[in-house]
């Protein structure tokens, strides 16, 4: 079935240092690609997404790439902040699917220290 | 975005209680919900796909008749855990799925989640 692996944390990062969370998937067709982000004691937020290869996702300086190539969709931030800190999640949905549920990876949990 | 509401959004209750926790969403109609339960430092296991009128669509594994889920209306639905356990105890999210006409394009509004513990 469907799937999607990305890095384990924590990642621990300084300020204004280039943040990189590696996030490659398993699909049969061609699913849409998203990432979440869940700050501390908080649901989930949409962070960035991708319906369609070459598609690139941006918000809040955060971006991701969606590779059919690679299966991949890495992502990535310049320059981070202390209010960066959370867990990031990499899914990705079948849009074509008659359910069309979210898969997650496993989370990775950044901190950034000041 | 759009706006979905879980309440409680903790709750403490013994052992053979039950709980329910409601999601909403606040500013649009949601056919579809959905209820994951998270585990600390893990992901979010998807329990249940909730379809307003009919019943839900549970995950393998998970059972239902411990977790009960209505969906009576447009913009509620509710999770009933029936007789609790301490191994019940979890954050348990909703979230609610748009679709945009004509893009195929699928969305999810993710509620803030419930903390129950179960003494």
């Amino acid at each position: 079935g469907d799937s999607v692996t990305q890095m384990e944390g924590p990642v621990t990062l300084s300020e204004e240092a280039f943040l990189t969370i590696n996030c490659t998937y398993t699909a049969t067709g061609y699913p849409s690609l998203f990432w979440y982000v869940q700050y501390p004691g908080e649901g989930l937020q949409l962070l960035l997404k991708a319906t369609k290869a070459d598609d690139k996702g941006s918000n809040k300086g955060f971006e991701a790439t969606y590779r059919k190539e690679t299966t991949s969709f890495h992502l990535e931030k310049g320059s981070v902040q202390v209010s960066d800190s959370a867990v990031y999640f990499c899914a990705l949905s079948d849009g074509g699917g008659a359910t069309n549920k979210l898969i997650f990876g496993t989370g990775t949990l950044l901190a950034v220290q000041p | 975005g759009a706006v979905v509401s879980q309440h409680p959004s903790w709750v403490i209750c013994k052992s053979g209680t039950s709980v329910k926790i409601e999601c909403r969403s606040l500013d649009f109609q949601a056919t579809t919900m959905f209820w994951y339960r998270q585990f600390p430092k893990q992901s979010l296991m998807l329990m249940a796909t909730s379809n307003e009128g009919s019943k839900a669509t549970y995950e393998q594994g998970v059972e239902k008749d411990k977790f009960l889920i209505n969906h009576a209306s447009l913009t509620l639905s509710t999770l009933t855990v029936t007789s609790a356990h301490p191994e019940d105890s979890s954050f348990y999210i909703c979230s609610a799925r748009v679709l945009t006409p004509g893009q195929g394009i699928v969305e999810q509004f993710f509620g803030p989640g419930t903390r129950l513990t179960v003494l």
